[in-house]
C-alpha cells in the first residue's frame, strides 16, 4: 500500500514570493490534515478536510495561506506571500477515521524563506 | 481545551535497558491517546494508541504504553532498548473536538 505521497520535498524562496505544496493521502482515506512543523516542537494542525469540506480552518492564517481539495482526494497547501517566519516543515496526514484514528504522515516539505 | 505535556527533551538510555518515556495529558471527557515516531527527515509514524479497553497497550516494535486515568498519564515503555530507536517521540490526545493535540516531543538517545 502507498502511503501518503508529499511535493516536493525541500522548496527555498524569497519572501513574498508565492508557494504551493501537494499532498496524496492514502487511497481511500477521507479525513486529511495539513500540520506545520517548527524545529523542536510538535506538529499544529492548519486545517482538516473530511473529503472534500474543510472542518476546521481556525488555525489557518487565512490572511495569506488557502487549501484545497479537490474531489476529495488530493490536496494543495498555499502560501501567498510568504514570510521568513514560514519556514518550518509542513506535513500532510491522512486517516480513515476522524479523531480517534491513528494518521499517516508524508515526509513533509522543508520551506525555507529567504 | 486539550493539552499534553511531555516533560522530558531527552532521554538516554543504555541499549538493553528499560526505557520510558513521559506523557500527561488533560482533556474533556474520555481521552484518545497516541503515540508517534519521527526518524529524521520523515514525517511521523504511528507507534499505539488508546481508545478504550485495556490500560496496557501494545504496539510496533516492542512499544507499549500504559493508560492511568487517576494520574492522566500515558508513559511510553519497552522492555529492551536498541540503537535504532533513537528517535523523536511524539504524545497526543484527541477529545470530542477530534482534533489531536501533539506534545512537544522526547528526543530519545540509546547508547551502544
Amino acid at each position: 500500500e502507498a502511503g501518503v505521497v508529499q511535493s516536493p520535498r525541500y522548496k527555498i524562496i524569497e519572501k513574498k514570493q508565492p508557494v504551493a505544496f501537494w499532498c496524496n493521502p492514502i487511497s481511500g482515506h477521507n479525513t486529511l490534515y495539513w500540520y506545520l512543523q517548527n524545529l523542536g516542537q510538535g506538529p499544529e494542525l492548519l486545517i482538516r478536510y473530511e473529503n472534500e469540506e474543510a472542518v476546521d480552518d481556525s488555525q489557518l492564517p487565512k490572511d495569506r495561506f488557502s487549501a484545497e481539495r479537490l474531489k476529495g482526494v488530493d490536496s494543495t497547501l498555499k502560501i501567498q506571500p510568504a514570510e521568513l517566519g514560514d519556514s518550518a516543515v509542513y506535513l500532510c496526514a491522512s486517516s480513515s477515521t476522524s479523531g480517534r484514528g491513528e494518521q499517516f504522515f508524508g515526509p513533509g516539505t522543508r520551506l525555507t524563506v529567504l | 481545551a486539550q493539552s499534553v505535556a511531555q516533560p522530558e527533551d531527552q532521554v538516554n538510555v543504555a541499549e538493553g535497558n528499560p526505557l520510558t518515556v513521559k506523557c500527561t495529558y488533560s482533556v474533556s471527557g474520555n481521552p484518545y491517546l497516541f503515540w508517534y515516531v519521527q526518524y529524521p527527515n520523515r514525517g511521523l509514524q504511528f507507534l499505539l494508541k488508546y481508545i478504550t479497553g485495556d490500560n496496557l497497550v501494545k504496539g510496533s516494535y516492542g512499544f507499549e504504553a500504559e493508560f492511568n486515568k487517576s494520574q492522566t498519564s500515558f508513559h511510553l515503555k519497552k522492555p529492551s532498548a536498541l540503537v535504532s530507536d533513537s528517535a523523536l517521540y511524539f504524545c497526543a490526545v484527541g477529545g470530542g473536538s477530534y482534533i489531536p493535540t501533539f506534545g512537544r516531543g522526547t528526543s530519545l538517545i540509546v547508547h551502544p
